[in-house]
């Protein structure tokens, strides 16, 4: 069965750039059957889906980080990875990494998520 | 952007209890509605997705109804594992948007 494990530092600096790993164990993430997500938690706040690439390369980001957030895949280590940058005390969240599963269109993609990583707490303080 | 409210914020019942869970969307997603349960410390877990399929392992006693706008999860009957937060997620529309949760707690 999946499993995804995120990892990186649990501290950055504002104005720095937050980077996180999510390793996919027990499946390949080449199968090019999925796309693979990130989504964080404030503190005692809802989820925020951050965008999701495939293992082709393809991404989508959310709008509201589109200018902040890259998404990148490494095939041959079964990971991918999350760059936020210029990150403030709002980036202050629990990070998760899934396996986003649907179906896609000519347009657009139809995605859920399932399994999720045990998530990772990213905290942005000087 | 699709805005995902859930009501109520907080529902208390007993054990053994049914317990009715809304979620509601700004514009329809048709039948594109996913549930998760979530528990203090852990990651979320998919429950339903498609409205009304239940994921892998989950047991009957959850289900999913609706379309549209409207969508409602019911715990037929309430075990002591089953008390967390419930959110829901439309996947119709970029970017995939969650509502903020319903936690239930024990009455």
């Amino acid at each position: 069965q999946v499993q995804l494990h995120e990892s990186g530092p649990g501290l950055v600096k504002p104005s720095q750039t937050l980077s996180l790993t999510c390793t996919v164990s027990g499946g390949s993430i080449s199968s090019g059957d999925y796309y693979w997500s990130w989504i964080r938690q404030p503190p005692g706040k809802g989820l925020e889906w951050m965008g999701y690439i495939h293992d082709s390369g393809s991404t989508y980001y959310n709008p509201s980080l589109k200018s902040r957030v890259n998404i990148s895949v490494d095939t041959s280590k079964n990971q991918f990875s999350l760059n936020l940058s210029s990150v403030t005390a709002a980036d202050t969240a629990v990070y998760y990494c899934a396996r986003s599963e649907g179906y896609c269109s000519s347009t657009s993609c139809q995605n859920w998520f399932d399994p999720w990583g045990q998530g990772t707490l990213v905290t942005v303080s000087s | 952007e699709i805005v995902m409210t859930q009501s109520p914020a907080t529902l208390s019942v007993s054990p053994g209890e049914r317990a009715t869970l809304s979620c509601r969307a700004s514009q329809s997603v048709i039948s594109n509605l996913a549930w998760y349960q979530q528990k203090p410390g852990q990651a979320p877990r998919l429950l339903i997705y498609g409205v009304s399929a239940r994921a892998t392992g989950i047991p009957a006693r959850f289900s999913g109804s609706g379309s549209g706008t409207e969508f409602t999860l019911t715990i037929s009957s309430l075990q002591s594992e089953d008390f967390a937060i419930y959110s829901c997620q439309q996947y119709n529309n970029w970017p995939f948007t969650f509502g903020p949760g319903t936690k239930v707690d024990i009455k």
